[in-house]
C-alpha cells in the first residue's frame, strides 16, 4: 500500500524558515516523479514544486521560485521541500503527491494526508 | 501557462441525477494531458481520471471523462451520497496547472 507522510508544518514568522518532509513506502521510491502541491484554506489547489526520479532536475511554481527548494533522499525514501522567506500568502496545507513516472509528464496517483505551515505573526 | 477554467462554480443537484462538469483551457492541451481529482472536507485529493478519459484503479464506472483540445468534461452518471466534493481538473503535460474547482453539492 502507498504512503506518503508529511511532516514538518508549523507555525512561523513571514520572513522565516521551515523545512517540510515526505516519507514515502509502498512503492519503489527512486522510480517516481515527486511533487509538493498547496492549499490555502478555503482555496483551490496549487502545483508548487516537482523533482524527477533521480532528483536531477527540479521545477519551482513563479510564486516560490528563488525561496522554495525541493529535494529527495532515495536511500531514505524521503521527500523534501525547504521553504525560506514565507510570506502570508504561503499559509496552506501542503500536499505530497507521487507522480506516475520518473519525469513529465505524470499526473498525480497519490496523495500525503497534508501538513499545515502558517505564516504569521 | 495553461490556465484552466472550470464551470460552474457549483452544482446543486440530487442523489440519482447526472452532474456534468466542464474545463475549459486557454490553449490546447497536448497529448491528452488532462486528469480529474475528487476532494472532499478534509481530506486530499483523489485521482479519478487522467489521459481525459481513463479512470483510475478503483474508480466506479459512473465516472467518465471525455474532450479534446480545450474543452473537457466529467460526467458523474447517477450520483451517489459519497460523489458530493469538489472537483478539480489538471493539465500535467505542461504547467500542471489546476483549475479553480466545482463543488457538487447537494440540493
Amino acid at each position: 500500500e502507498v504512503q506518503l507522510l508529511e511532516s514538518g508544518g508549523a507555525l512561523v514568522q513571514p520572513g522565516g524558515s521551515l523545512r517540510l518532509s515526505c516519507s514515502a513506502s509502498g512503492f519503489t521510491f527512486n522510480n517516481y516523479a515527486m511533487s509538493w502541491v498547496r492549499q490555502a484554506p478555503g482555496k483551490g489547489l496549487e502545483w508548487v514544486s516537482a523533482i524527477t526520479n533521480s532528483g536531477g532536475d527540479t521545477y519551482h511554481a513563479d510564486s516560490v521560485k528563488g525561496r522554495f527548494t525541493i529535494s529527495r533522499d532515495n536511500s531514505k525514501n524521503t521527500l523534501y521541500l525547504e521553504m525560506n522567506s514565507l510570506r502570508a500568502e504561503d499559509t496552506a496545507v501542503y500536499y505530497c503527491a507521487k507522480g506516475n513516472r520518473p519525469s513529465r509528464p505524470y499526473y498525480f496517483d497519490y496523495w500525503g494526508q497534508g501538513t499545515l505551515v502558517i505564516a504569521s505573526s | 501557462e495553461i490556465v484552466l477554467t472550470q464551470s460552474p462554480g457549483t452544482l446543486s443537484l440530487s442523489p440519482g441525477e447526472r452532474a456534468t462538469l466542464s474545463c475549459r483551457a486557454s490553449q490546447s492541451v497536448s497529448s491528452d494531458y488532462l486528469a480529474w481529482y475528487q476532494q472532499k472536507p478534509g481530506q486530499p485529493p483523489r485521482l479519478l481520471i487522467y489521459g481525459v478519459s481513463s479512470r483510475a484503479t478503483g474508480i466506479p464506472d459512473r465516472f467518465s471523462g471525455s474532450g479534446s483540445g480545450t474543452d473537457f468534461t466529467l460526467t458523474i452518471s447517477r450520483l451517489e451520497p459519497e460523489d458530493f466534493a469538489v472537483y478539480y481538473c489538471q493539465e500535467y503535460g505542461n504547467s500542471r496547472s489546476f483549475g479553480q474547482g466545482t463543488k457538487v453539492e447537494i440540493k
